[in-house]
C-alpha cells in the first residue's frame, strides 16, 4: 500500500480563478470521501464515491464545486470562481468497501485564495 | 442526527504525565466510533476504533479508549505521554447505517506535551 496520494500538497490562487486537485486512493478501495477542513476545526464531510458513483453530496458543496471519479480510481474536485472563503485544507480519504468502517486519509492539499 | 463534542479544545500535560482527551457523542442509530490524529501538516491518521464487543479498545502508540454508553463518551487515554505524542487529536463518529457512510468529526484537542 502506498497510501492516499494527494496532488498538489499546496496550492495558492487569486480569487475567482478555478482550482483542480487530484485524489489517488489506495489501490483496489472502491469509495473515495472529500473533507474539508478549515482552520482549528475538525474535517466536514464533502462528497462520495462508491467506484465511479456519486452516492451523496453536502450542502457545502454549492454549484462552485465538482467532484469526479471517472474510472473508479482517482478523482478531481473542482473549484470554479474560487472565494477568500475556500481557504482550507482539503482531505481526500479511501476505504475498501462493503463491511469496512475505516477511512484511510492523504496529506491534504492546503488551498488559499489570495 | 449523529454529532461529536471534544470538550477540551487544548489541553497541555508534562511529558511522562497520564492524558486523557475528552469525547461525548450523540447517535440515534449504531454507533461506530473513531479517534484519529492529526500531525502538523499531515493528514489524519487512525489511533483506534471501537465497531461492537468490548468496550476498551486499544491503539497505536499506547492509546486506549472506553466505549460508555450510559454516559455517551468515548474518551481517550495515554497513561505516560511522549513529547512525540504532541499533536491534534479528532474524535469521530460514523454517521448512518451503512459501512461505508461518512464520518463526523469533533472540533479537535490540541494535545501539547512540554518535557
Amino acid at each position: 500500500d502506498t497510501g492516499v496520494s494527494q496532488d498538489p500538497r499546496h496550492k495558492i490562487t487569486k480569487r475567482g480563478q478555478n482550482v483542480t486537485f487530484r485524489c489517488d486512493p489506495i489501490s483496489e478501495h472502491n469509495r473515495l470521501y472529500w473533507y474539508r477542513q478549515t482552520l482549528g476545526q475538525g474535517p466536514e464531510f464533502l462528497t462520495y464515491f462508491q467506484n465511479e458513483a456519486q452516492l451523496e453530496k453536502s450542502r457545502l458543496l454549492s454549484d462552485r464545486f465538482s467532484a469526479e471519479r471517472p474510472k473508479g480510481s482517482f478523482s478531481t474536485l473542482e473549484i470554479q470562481r474560487t472565494e477568500q472563503g475556500d481557504s482550507a485544507m482539503y482531505l481526500c480519504a479511501s476505504s475498501p468497501g462493503v463491511g469496512s468502517n475505516i477511512q484511510y486519509f492523504g496529506a491534504g492539499t492546503r488551498l488559499s485564495v489570495l | 442526527a449523529q454529532s461529536v463534542t471534544q470538550l477540551d479544545s487544548q489541553v497541555p500535560v508534562f511529558e511522562e504525565a497520564p492524558v486523557e482527551l475528552r469525547c461525548n457523542y450523540s447517535s440515534s442509530v449504531s454507533v461506530y466510533l473513531f479517534w484519529y490524529v492529526q500531525y502538523p501538516n499531515q493528514g489524519l491518521q487512525l489511533l483506534l476504533k471501537y465497531l461492537s464487543g468490548s468496550t476498551l479498545v486499544k491503539g497505536i502508540n499506547g492509546f486506549e479508549a472506553e466505549f460508555n454508553k450510559s454516559q455517551t463518551s468515548f474518551h481517550l487515554r495515554k497513561p505516560s505521554v511522549h513529547i512525540s505524542d504532541t499533536a491534534e487529536y479528532f474524535c469521530a463518529v460514523r454517521v448512518g447505517e451503512t459501512s461505508g457512510s461518512r464520518l463526523t468529526f469533533g472540533e479537535g484537542t490540541q494535545l501539547t506535551v512540554n518535557p
